[in-house]
């Protein structure tokens, strides 16, 4: 099945301890991005990348990380996560000729 | 600044009623206009538009574009309490690819 799967579903974690969030997908997909969605501010972009070592920064990159080693991988790390990066966070790709994007299930984040 | 702004924020409606919901846009270098339906979990898609004035029908729900005047709306006929859900408009630009996301329309259908 096609898919954006992204891991963990839920984390709760403290204050400035690192986490990194999985995602992969298996559609061989070349651009893949990250969101964070918080109550009435939609989906916000946070870093997306384009292909194979070619990321770049979204709206929201501050506190964040992104790395592409491979295709199909896309995680993201928080260095030293803080309460304001409590959100829900998805992972999503697409073709580079297709329209919109496929989204992941989600990772619901809380920093206490 | 590219901004897309939803209206209204949340709508609450009875099944069987007919609602529009409404999205503009501000984008450089338009490529597309998506909307998708977000329950509990992810954003699932549900049209994509790139011409004006050509209307995209799916079951209940149709949606149809303006590129002059920079809008969308989204019509659902006979409303169901499935379809409760945020509704979210997305444009894509050609400027690196980008999307930009309205806020969502919250609709609640009540039986």
């Amino acid at each position: 099945e096609a898919q954006v799967t992204q891991n963990p579903r839920y984390l709760i974690t403290v204050t400035g301890k690192k986490l990194t969030v999985t995602c992969s997908q298996n559609m061989n997909h070349e651009y893949m991005s990250w969101y964070r969605q918080d109550p009435g501010l939609g989906l916000r972009q946070i870093y997306y990348s384009m292909n194979v070592e070619v990321t770049d920064k979204g709206d929201v990159p501050e506190g964040y990380k992104v790395s592409r080693k491979e295709k199909r991988n896309f995680p993201l790390i928080l260095e030293s996560p803080s309460p304001n990066q409590t959100s829900l966070y998805f992972c999503a790709s697409r073709d580079r000729d297709s329209y919109g994007y496929t989204f992941g299930s989600g990772t619901r984040l809380t920093v206490v | 600044e590219d901004k897309v702004v939803q209206s209204p924020l949340s709508l609450v409606v009875h099944e069987g009623d007919t609602v529009t919901l409404n999205c503009s846009y501000e984008v450089t270098n338009f490529r597309s206009l998506l909307w998708y339906k977000q329950e509990k979990k992810a954003p699932t898609f549900l049209f994509m538009l790139t011409s004006s004035g050509i209307e995209k029908k799916s079951g209940r729900l149709s949606s149809i574009l303006d590129k002059k005047e920079l809008f969308s709306i989204l019509n659902i006929t006979a409303t169901q309490t499935g379809d409760s859900a945020v509704y979210l408009c997305a444009v894509e630009s050609y400027n690196f690819n980008k999307f930009y996301f309205g806020s969502g329309t919250k609709l609640n259908v009540k039986p």
